[in-house]
């Protein structure tokens, strides 16, 4: 089982739709979650963190965290096309770990469509 | 504008050839990582160095890999004897450290990445 688990996708949504994006982690004591984007041919660009339970907002995008489940998740809402590229959740922090290491999932392909 | 510069950005060699890559980490950032990304792996963490230390390199094949830091502005990624399975984008990322779980103040910075092909 890998730490990190994501659905790769393509996800596809119309433009304006609510795109669902879910994490799940393996390592109970992980701390710190995030969310990076990567477009095509570029590196990975930081866009949420979250440590606490429960939802935190920033703008369209929504991160929401059950450690209970080891579940996170990212919503956007109001999709837009410049919002089609690969999302990673990271996963830092753990048991055995020195919490500077940072974890990926492979990442899912969202395709928002005019 | 502070940011990580990795070098070469693309690399194609022949097989067995050795192939070195380079990382400058942001100023003042004293954790330094070493990434591999391919379509079937997605993002897999090879090696990762604090205050020049080596910290993990569980993730890196040591037959072929060595990751260094010679000094604070610099780090090493070489690969000898390369192989086509090695073809990948190699990212190097930076942090600053405190031991605390990574935070949004204190996140990874990735450079753009060293596309390398294996022929």
């Amino acid at each position: 089982q890998k730490e990190v688990e994501q659905n790769s996708g393509p996800l596809s949504v119309p433009e304006g739709a609510i795109a669902s994006l879910n994490c799940t982690y393996s390592d109970r004591g992980s701390q710190s979650f995030f969310w990076y984007r990567q477009y095509s041919g570029k590196s990975p660009e930081l866009i949420m963190s979250i440590y606490s339970n429960g939802d935190k907002e920033d703008g369209r995008f929504t991160a929401q965290l059950n450690k209970a489940s080891q579940y996170v998740s990212l919503l956007i809402r109001d999709s837009q096309p410049s919002d089609s590229a690969t999302y990673l959740c990271a996963v830092n922090g753990g048991y055995g770990s020195n919490n500077n290491d940072m974890r990926f999932g492979a990442g899912t392909r969202l395709t928002v469509k005019p | 504008d502070a940011r990580v510069t990795q070098t070469p950005r693309h690399k194609v060699t022949e097989m067995g050839q050795e192939v070195t890559m380079r990382c400058q980490p942001i100023l003042g950032h004293n954790t330094v990582f070493w990434y591999r990304q391919t379509m079937m792996q997605g993002l897999e963490l090879l090696a990762y160095f604090r205050n020049r230390a080596p910290l993990d390199d569980s993730g890196m094949p040591k037959d072929r890999f060595s990751a260094e830091m010679p000094d604070a502005t610099l780090a090493t990624l070489k690969i000898q004897p390369s192989e086509p399975r090695d073809s990948a984008v190699y990212f190097c990322a930076s942090s600053t450290n405190d031991r605390r779980p990574l935070s949004s103040g204190n996140t990874i910075y990735f450079g753009e990445g060293s596309w390398l092909t294996v022929v």
